[in-house]
């Protein structure tokens, strides 16, 4: 089955503790992204991927970071958690960017404490 | 499940009656649409796409309608069944690796 998988689901953490949130498809899609969902806001793009090793910043990358060493992962990091972090998170793909339908990841609810 | 959005517009529709959402979006340079339904609990789920050389688009149940001039969109929903409660809301891109979103409508269906 085609899809767009992310780990964990659910996350509650605390200040500071670096964590990492997983995302995986197995469409062999050029193009992934991370997107936060929070309310009345929509979602915003925080990071993107062209391609393996071609990342760029979204609308609201500040403290996050992320990597595409192979093409089908696209792992977001945060060095550094802080409360205004706590969303949730989505991790699209599709097989370029621009003009093409975007498949979504079930969404990963994390709270920072 | 998961609640995606505490202050969203809602639209309550009758079950079997025709939906009409509506997006106005914000760079007239946007030259690629889409609309996502969003489940509770659920990841988006791309409905229907427009090209912004199109005005009108027909999918299975649904018509996308663009209006460049007032940079408005519309999503209309035929016959609309409990299944379609969800969040609706759009999207845009001018062809690059960035996307726009809107903050989307609730669609109620009542039985």
């Amino acid at each position: 089955e085609a899809q767009v998988t992310q780990n964990p689901r659910y996350l509650i953490t605390v200040t500071g503790k670096k964590l990492t949130v997983t995302c995986s498809q197995n469409m062999n899609h050029e193009y992934m992204s991370w997107y936060r969902q929070d309310p009345g806001l929509g979602l915003r793009q925080i990071y993107y991927s062209m391609n393996v090793e071609v990342t760029d910043k979204g609308d609201v990358p500040e403290g996050y970071k992320v990597s595409r060493k192979e093409k089908r992962n696209f792992p977001l990091i945060l060095e550094s958690p802080s409360p205004n972090q706590t969303s949730l998170y989505f991790c699209a793909s599709s097989l370029a960017g621009g003009n093409n339908e975007q498949f979504f990841g079930p969404g990963t609810r994390l709270t920072v404490l | 499940g998961e609640n995606v959005g505490l202050h969203l517009p809602t639209l309550s529709v009758q079950e079997g009656d025709n939906s009409i959402i509506n997006c106005a979006y914000s760079n007239s340079a946007s030259d690629y649409f889409i609309w996502y339904k969003q489940e509770s609990g659920k990841g988006p789920q791309f409905i229907i796409d427009i090209r912004s050389n199109m005005d009108k688009r027909q999918g299975q149940r649904v018509t996308v309608l663009l209006n460049k001039t007032v940079k408005h969109l519309s999503l209309q929903i035929a016959a609309t069944q409990p299944g379609d409660s969800a969040v609706y809301f759009c999207a845009e891109n001018k062809g690059t690796y960035k996307y726009i979103f809107g903050t989307g409508t609730r669609l109620k269906v009542l039985a």
